[in-house]
């Protein structure tokens, strides 16, 4: 499968716990987006990438949330001391620089905070 | 803030039944609008990009057109099976993000 990937698939944690997300973008996209979906909402952009330069951040990426590409390839978003409010689904989109900015998604992943 | 909006949020059909969503967005500073197709517990799938004025793209049963002055676009769906249950999302693009409409979420039933 040469997709987008994304784990874990599902997460359920504790409020005040940390969790990291993982992305596998389609090899050769320098592109990678992170978007957020709550329920009865479209996804939401948190940030973007353009290999491992962060490029753009959401004003919804607050400051316990932080996305990395360290080597242009996957990506990890991490959130500190989750919060019920964190509860969504979060997906990972790839593109490459010349689409015209079509985006090919991940199934993302599930966090549920209790 | 841009506001990209669609209708009806859900719709109830009967297999073999033609039907239509719609998806109005800011006219202005347009670059390109994106329909996607989300089935449960899959990744959203791309279905068409529109860029022009009146485009219109066709895939199999599924058509969409685009009206970038009046800033609305249409997917339409010609005799609905179940396998076309799923949430329809519309997207306006910049050169860097998506922007989300709501979506409609299609449920097909015999």
């Amino acid at each position: 499968d040469t997709g987008v990937s994304q784990n874990p698939r599902h997460k359920i944690t504790k409020r005040g716990q940390n969790v990291t997300f993982r992305c596998d973008p389609i090899s050769e996209h320098n592109r990678l987006y992170w978007y957020r979906q709550t329920l009865g909402q479209g996804p939401e952009f948190l940030t973007y990438f353009q290999n491992e330069a962060q490029l753009e951040k959401s004003r919804l990426l607050s400051d316990r949330f932080s996305a990395e590409r360290p080597k242009g390839s996957f990506s990890t978003l991490e959130i500190q001391r989750t919060e019920q409010g964190d509860s969504a689904m979060y997906l990972c989109a790839s593109s490459p620089e010349t689409s015209g900015n079509e985006q090919y998604f991940g199934p993302g992943t599930r966090l549920t905070v209790t | 803030i841009l506001n990209v909006e669609q209708s009806p949020q859900s719709l109830h059909v009967q297999e073999g039944d033609s039907t239509n969503f719609t998806c109005s967005f800011p006219s202005s500073n347009f670059y390109a609008l994106h329909w996607y197709r989300w089935e449960t517990a899959k990744s959203p799938e791309a279905l068409f990009v529109m860029t022009l004025n009146g485009d219109e793209k066709k895939k199999g049963r599924i058509s969409a057109t685009l009206n970038t002055k009046e800033g609305y676009s249409y997917l339409y769906i010609k005799g609905s099976q179940p396998e076309d249950s799923a949430t329809y999302l519309c997207a306006f693009s910049t050169a860097s993000k998506l922007t989300f409409g709501t979506g409609t979420r299609l449920q097909v039933t015999l």
